[in-house]
C-alpha cells in the first residue's frame, strides 16, 4: 500500500505568522497536487507540480516538489484567517493512474 | 473552466430507501469522474472510478451493488446509494478530469448524506 504522509496533521496559529505543510512519500509521483478544502466544500485545487525540484509561487503560497518526486511542500507567509481549512496533497504514483490523497493538514489561522 | 457541480448539495433520508446524486462537469467533458467519501476530519477515500460508456472500477471494499454509478454521458455521473442506512452517511464528493491522461482533478462541492 502506497502511503502519503501530510504533517502536522493540525495546526493553529496566530494571523500574521509563517507555517510549512509537509507532504512525503517512500514512492515517486508522476504530478503532485495541493488542494484547500473548507467545511462542506469540495477540494479546490491551489497547483500542480510536475517536475523534481519545481518550486512554484501563488501569491503567499510557494509550493516545491522535491528532487526526487517524493516529497513536496507548502509554505504559507504571513497567514491570514482566509488560508484556514483543510489543505490535502494528492497525486498518482508513477506507473499508476489512481491519485492517491495525504492524510491532511487542519490548518486554523486565528486573527 | 474546469466546473465540476453535484446535486443535491445535501439530503436527507429514510434508513432503506435509495439516493441518487448527480455530478456534472459544466463546462468540459469529463471521460473519468471520480467519487470519494469523506468522513468528518478526515481525508478523501476514493470510492470507485466512473468512465463514460463502461462499468465503474470500484476500489477494493466498496461494495458495487450498494454504491451504484452511471457515467451515462461525457458531462453526467450518477452515484446511487441504494437501501441507505445510518453508517452509509457522510460526505460525498465526486470530480472530473479534463482528459484521460490528464491527473489534475476538479472536484464538485460535494453532497452531504444523513440517513435516519
Amino acid at each position: 500500500t502506497q502511503l502519503l504522509e501530510q504533517s502536522p496533521q493540525f495546526l493553529s496559529i496566530q494571523e500574521g505568522e509563517n507555517l510549512t505543510v509537509y507532504c512525503n512519500s517512500s514512492s515517486v509521483f508522476s504530478s503532485l497536487q495541493w488542494y484547500r478544502q473548507e467545511p462542506g466544500e469540495g477540494p479546490v485545487l491551489l497547483v500542480t507540480v510536475v517536475t523534481g525540484g519545481e518550486v512554484k509561487k501563488l501569491k503567499r503560497l510557494t509550493f516545491q516538489f522535491g528532487d526526487a518526486r517524493k516529497d513536496s511542500s507548502l509554505h504559507i507567509t504571513a497567514a491570514q484567517p482566509g488560508d484556514t481549512g483543510l489543505y490535502l496533497c494528492a497525486g498518482p504514483f508513477a506507473g499508476y493512474q489512481k491519485v492517491t490523497f495525504g492524510t491532511g493538514t487542519k490548518l486554523q489561522v486565528i486573527p | 473552466g474546469a466546473v465540476v457541480s453535484q446535486h443535491p448539495s445535501w439530503v436527507i433520508c429514510k434508513s432503506g430507501t435509495s439516493v441518487k446524486i448527480e455530478c456534472r462537469s459544466l463546462d468540459f467533458q469529463a471521460t473519468t469522474m471520480f467519487w470519494y467519501r469523506q468522513f468528518p476530519k478526515q481525508s478523501l477515500m476514493l470510492m470507485a472510478t466512473s468512465n463514460e460508456g463502461s462499468k465503474a472500477t470500484y476500489e477494493q471494499g466498496v461494495e458495487k451493488d450498494k454504491f451504484l454509478i452511471n457515467h451515462a454521458s461525457l458531462t453526467l455521473s450518477t452515484l446511487t446509494v441504494t437501501s441507505a442506512h445510518p453508517e452509509d452517511s457522510s460526505f460525498y464528493i465526486c470530480s472530473a478530469t479534463l482528459g484521460s491522461r490528464e491527473e489534475t482533478q476538479y472536484f464538485g462541492p460535494g453532497t452531504r448524506l444523513l440517513v435516519l
